[in-house]
């Protein structure tokens, strides 16, 4: 089974901040990786599809990229709506299909 | 406008099975290609996948949980299924259908408790 290692866990963020968060996938998942954002009580939100593509809606100053088997989704000049926990999925290969451990934003 | 809705039993004692209903609307099970999962969280943890169903009527099942799991789907009324037997407390969680390969769209997810 592919594992998708997402760090950090958590992160102490402030308005305004660029933030990054990182999945390494244990093999080869090409760009077959979305991004997720889920607020508290909430379904997660589809962010980034196939690695670096906005989804409907989403605000210009999320995106994504990948490095080899490390993708990131960056969160340019955060804003308080975007407070929230992030979650990454690889469907390259399945079954199963696998998410990230999740990443929780919290406000300094 | 593409919109899942799930529903479950709320509560359910352990040993029991769990049935539950993926009612979705905006795109049809039998379009070439189509797939619905379901994915579960527990409260404060990540996300967990446990099955998918193919407008061919192909099905995958995580394994951890495969013994346990049957998905099906009524294409006619726009409906995806999804039972666990041997219900645990362990097995308390939000339970969430999605559409897609990539979990594009999600239901609001339904709550399900598992006590005595």
């Amino acid at each position: 089974d592919i594992q998708m290692t997402q760090s950090p866990s958590s992160m102490s963020v402030s308005l305004g901040d660029t933030v990054t968060i990182t999945c390494r996938a244990s093999q080869d998942v090409g760009i077959y990786v979305n991004w997720f954002q889920q607020k508290p009580g909430k379904s997660p939100r589809r962010m980034i599809y196939r690695a670096t593509n906005l989804a409907d809606g989403v605000p210009s100053r999320f995106s994504g990229s990948r490095s080899g088997s490390d993708y990131s989704l960056t969160i340019s000049s955060l804003e308080s709506e975007d407070v929230a926990d992030y979650h990454c999925l690889q469907y390259d290969e399945y079954p199963p299909w696998t998410f990230g451990g999740g990443t929780k934003l919290e406000l300094k | 406008q593409v919109t899942l809705k799930e529903s479950g039993p709320g509560i359910l004692q352990p040993s029991q099975t769990l049935s539950l209903t993926c009612s979705f609307s905006g795109f049809s099970l039998s379009t070439y290609g189509m797939c619905v999962g379901w994915i579960r969280q527990s409260s404060g943890k990540g996300l967990e996948w446990l099955a998918n169903i193919w407008w061919n009527d192909d099905k995958y099942y995580n394994p951890s949980l495969k013994n346990r799991l049957t998905i099906s789907k009524d294409t006619s009324n726009n409906q995806a299924f999804l039972k666990i037997t041997n219900m645990d407390t362990a097995d308390t969680a939000t339970y969430y259908c999605a559409r897609s390969v990539g979990f594009a769209y999600w239901g609001q997810g339904t709550l399900v408790t598992v006590s005595s």
